[in-house]
């Protein structure tokens, strides 16, 4: 069973760079799956950041696009998420998550259980 | 980009009733529409993906139907453990931007 769990630092400061990893287990992040970042702020709903495949090939959410990559280390069998120029606003609980295709739609499961992200001035 | 509407933003309800959750996509999706749970402190959880098909191991009192726009998610009889907040999601766009509901949250009345 697959297993995500993110890492990273739980602050960082205005104008800086926000850099998280997801470890896989469980299974190879070298398989026919995506791998996601999701965000949720203090008390709101998510946010789809982006994702990664195997290749290395991405795509991203158009309004975070300009500042976000995700990219992926088989070798470590693991994938990472670089958000520049950060402020108060993407103050959240960030979340990896595989992205799956199951009876031709796109599931995101399982997810990491989070890690919360304090953006300081 | 899909927009998708829940309704309502909260609701109250009393154990071993019937409630009934809504999401409205922006423009027609097919089957494209997934249901998860989330508990305060914890990650979302899938309920319900392509609309109507359950996940392994969800209690049967959870159902979903619709195509097109209009969607529902339906628990059937209010179990304590069911308290939370309910999310749709699409995943018709090609390339790939998933959005989300804004989410109901469910409370014991």
């Amino acid at each position: 069973q697959v297993h995500l769990q993110e890492s990273g630092p739980g602050l960082v400061k205005s104008s800086g760079t926000l850099s998280l990893t997801c470890a896989v287990s469980g299974g190879s992040i070298s398989s026919t799956d995506w791998w996601s970042w999701v965000r949720q702020p203090p008390g709101k709903g998510l946010e789809w950041i982006g994702e990664v495949y195997r290749s290395g090939s991405t795509t991203y959410n158009p309004s975070l696009k300009s500042r976000v990559t995700i990219s992926v280390d088989k070798s470590k069998n693991q994938f990472s998420l670089k958000l520049n120029s950060v402020t108060a606003a993407d103050t959240a609980v960030y979340y990896c998550a595989r992205v799956t295709a199951v009876r031709t739609t796109l599931i995101f499961d399982p997810w990491g259980q989070g890690t919360l992200v304090t953006v300081s001035s | 980009d899909i927009q998708m509407t829940q309704s309502p933003s909260s609701l109250s309800a009393s154990i071993g009733d019937r409630v009934t959750i809504t999401c409205r996509a922006s423009q027609s999706i097919s089957t494209y529409l997934n249901w998860y749970q989330q508990k305060p402190g914890k990650a979302p959880k899938l309920l319900i993906y392509a609309a109507s098909s359950l996940q392994s191991g969800v209690p049967s009192r959870f159902s979903g139907s619709g195509s097109g726009t209009d969607f529902t998610l339906t628990i059937s009889s209010l179990q304590p453990e069911d308290f939370a907040t309910y999310y749709c999601q699409q995943s018709y766009s090609t390339p790939p931007m998933y959005t989300f509901g804004q989410g109901t949250k469910l409370e014991i009345k």
